[in-house]
């Protein structure tokens, strides 16, 4: 299995609370990504890293900030909570973007906004 | 992205073979297909891809069609722990892209 983990793995938060998740890698790889998952939608992209202070934004990227100071971090920000971000949130890397890149997920955490 | 389109669900007894649809009737040249799964309250693993031959792993099987307007995942033997979402995903060069995919169960 590729050495992904997400902390934490639950959390309860209240609204407008600020909240912090980390993927952690130890595998190097270049490209790290945040998605999240909601019943009736499959996995969509926040945002994604191509380097250490290099991110971009994906499908769904209001609300939500990120940072990767170091290459095996990748933290992923909601300043201010809301009920629509009670998700299972999945981190992801990657050593590329092509066509023949696998992408590895990390086991996920699921969030509750009360 | 070039967009594909799945079965909501479907059903296999256990080692019996699966053959899962993919229809890409947009696919490009570059594009690349990739198959994951999704276990039940896990993340997606990687299954198999291809570009335009037919592939074959450990887990599973790739057949993809001469004009790779379609593409099939074969699961030659499901067992109960195939019990899970299937996303068939065209990749080139952009973050995977997931659609809502194929909800498997496998009946014992």
């Amino acid at each position: 299995d590729a050495g992904i983990t997400q902390s934490p793995r639950h959390k309860v938060t209240e609204t407008g609370t600020p909240v912090t998740l980390r993927c952690h890698q130890t595998e190097n790889h270049r490209y790290m990504y945040w998605y999240r998952q909601d019943p009736g939608h499959g996995l969509r992209l926040i945002h994604y890293s191509y380097g250490v202070k290099d991110t971009d934004k994906g499908e769904v990227s209001d609300g939500y900030s990120v940072s990767r100071s170091k290459t095996e971090d990748f933290l992923l920000t909601l300043e201010s909570a809301t009920s629509s971000q009670t998700s299972v949130y999945f981190c992801a890397i990657s050593d590329g973007t092509g066509g023949v890149d696998e992408q590895f997920f990390g086991p996920g955490t699921r969030l509750t906004v009360l | 992205d070039a967009k594909t389109t799945q079965p909501n669900s479907m059903e296999s007894n256990e080692e019996e073979p699966v053959h899962l649809p993919c229809n890409h009737s947009t696919i490009s040249g570059t594009d690349y297909i990739h198959w994951y799964r999704q276990l039940p309250s896990q993340g997606p693993e990687y299954v198999i891809h291809g570009l335009t031959s037919n592939v074959n792993n450990r887990m599973a099987s790739l057949a993809i069609a001469e004009d790779r307007k379609s593409s099939t995942l074969i699961l030659h033997r499901a067992t109960l722990r195939d019990a899970a979402v299937y996303y068939c995903i065209l990749r080139v060069n952009t973050p995977l892209v997931f659609g809502k995919g194929t909800r498997l169960s496998v009946i014992a």
